[in-house]
């Protein structure tokens, strides 16, 4: 079945410093979604791209995808202690059919020292 | 607005004892879904719904059972738990299907199994 590796799985950075996580698919996607989960809550959907190639900015947040819809990237510029949580990658496997489902890396969780 | 509600938020049982987790929705999203995050491994689908009276396995099913009797309520059931269910368990829903629309996911339920 599909597989989304994440990496790395723990990143530790001083504030202001920037963060990178990257998502890989064993097959091509048809979309896919980032969320951010605080420390002790629930994940929260930030952004999602379809387009091969796609770049979308959210103030300090850059997302992009892969030109063979395999990857992903989400950068973080100048991280601020409110950055702190883990980051997961889900992405839509075109098999999936009617119910579209996603499949959800494993995360990264990211650590801002003061 | 209350979005997605899951009762109860911690949850300890034994062996063999069964529960049911309840999750509610007013936002009229159509799929509903129930996932469980253990550290390392992301978030693991076990069942969804893509409308009332519908039911469908995901990726880990296995020990658990579900029910959707109403649009807005997706119910997980526990027949005989296992220690190997101490997981965190988060009820999703979306307005259409998961890859082409945001998931809204309750706060979560924490199950000890001993």
């Amino acid at each position: 079945g599909q597989q989304v590796m994440q990496i790395p799985q723990y990143q530790h950075v001083q504030e202001g410093e920037d963060f990178t996580t990257y998502c890989n698919s064993s097959t091509t996607l048809s979309n896919i979604q980032w969320y951010k989960q605080r420390p002790g809550g629930h994940p929260v959907f930030l952004i999602q791209l379809v387009k091969s190639g796609e770049v979308k900015k959210q103030k300090r947040l850059t997302f992009q995808f892969g030109e063979a819809k395999k990857n992903s990237s989400l950068h973080i510029t100048a991280t601020q202690t409110t950055d702190v949580g883990t980051y997961f990658c889900a992405g839509e496997d075109p098999s999936s059919g009617s119910a579209r489902q996603l499949t959800f890396g494993s995360g990264t969780q990211l650590t801002v020292l003061p | 607005n209350a979005g997605v509600t899951q009762t109860p938020k911690f949850r300890v049982l034994k062996t063999g004892q069964s529960m049911t987790l309840l999750c509610a929705q007013d936002m009229n999203h159509e799929y509903m879904y129930w996932y469980r995050q253990d550290p390392g491994m992301g978030l693991r689908l076990i069942h969804y719904s893509v409308g009332e009276g519908t039911t469908a396995k995901g990726e880990v099913p296995d020990g658990y059972n579900v029910s959707r009797l109403k649009k807005q309520n997706f119910l997980l059931g526990l027949e005989s738990a296992a220690p190997s269910q101490t997981s965190v368990y988060f009820c999703a829903s979306s307005y259409v299907g998961q890859g082409n629309s945001p998931l809204h996911f309750g706060n979560g339920t924490r199950l000890t199994v001993t």
